[in-house]
């Protein structure tokens, strides 16, 4: 079974601080996909990331980079110089490729981490 | 693009009342996913669809539940008789094998709440 573990339930910082939000991830699969997603205070969820389990080249786009790392099977969100507006509820969350196609088996979510930037 | 689509947005009903919810999926995507969001249980996938076919309603929480899809751009959800407990968020989703693969895009949600 797969099982995705958000350890963090809030963090709360200053804003222009950089933080690290962390995600470790259960699977039994070889392939896989992991994604980032958050939910603004309006209730909506937002796609951030996907990434497959063969590519393990980290990504930054803007302020946001991510690290994968399948030794640790770890799959942390870093936003660097926080902004108030990046206060939200961030869900890290992973689908197996069930067949051939890699057509999407769903999506198994973390606990999510409430992130509170403080102006 | 128009993205996923739900209705209602916010729906306040009676216990034993029936609900339903609707969502039109992206144009093109092949998958269409229910998902529910509480403070207890956090998001579960309830049911999805692959080509308007159910591949896994493992996650129905029980038989007053139910979900359709009678084409591509259609699909309903069912609560029938509604309780207290079902009060949630319902997020319908919907994806696509080609690319970009295997991204979930998610509706806006449809707050239930059953009094």
């Amino acid at each position: 079974a797969q099982k995705v573990t958000q350890a963090q339930t809030e963090i709360s910082v200053v804003e222009k601080e950089d933080v690290t939000l962390d995600c470790v991830y259960e699977t039994r699969d070889t392939t896989y996909y992991l994604f980032w997603y958050k939910q603004p205070p309006s209730g909506e969820l937002v796609f951030l990331i996907r990434r497959n389990s063969f590519d393990e080249q980290n990504e930054i786009s803007g302020r946001y980079s991510w690290n994968f790392q399948k030794s640790t099977s770890s799959f942390n969100f870093t936003i660097t110089a926080s902004q108030v507006v990046d206060s939200a509820v961030y869900f890290c969350a992973l689908s197996e490729a069930h067949d051939s196609g890699g057509g999407a088996d769903g999506l198994t979510f973390g606990k999510g981490t409430h992130l509170i930037i403080q102006p | 693009d128009a993205g996923v689509i739900q209705s209602p947005r916010h729906e306040v009903t009676e216990m034993g009342q029936e609900v339903t919810l609707r969502c039109k999926p992206i144009s093109g995507h092949d998958y269409l996913f229910w998902y529910r969001q509480t403070m207890m249980r956090g998001l579960e996938l309830l049911i999805y669809f692959n080509n308007n076919v159910p591949i896994d309603d493992s996650g129905m929480p029980e038989d007053r539940f139910s979900a359709k899809m009678p084409n591509a751009s259609f699909s309903t959800l069912k609560i029938q008789p509604s309780e207290p407990r079902d009060s949630a968020v319902y997020f319908c989703a919907s994806s696509s094998p080609t690319g970009p693969r295997n991204t979930i895009y998610f509706g806006e949600g449809s707050w239930l709440t059953v009094v």
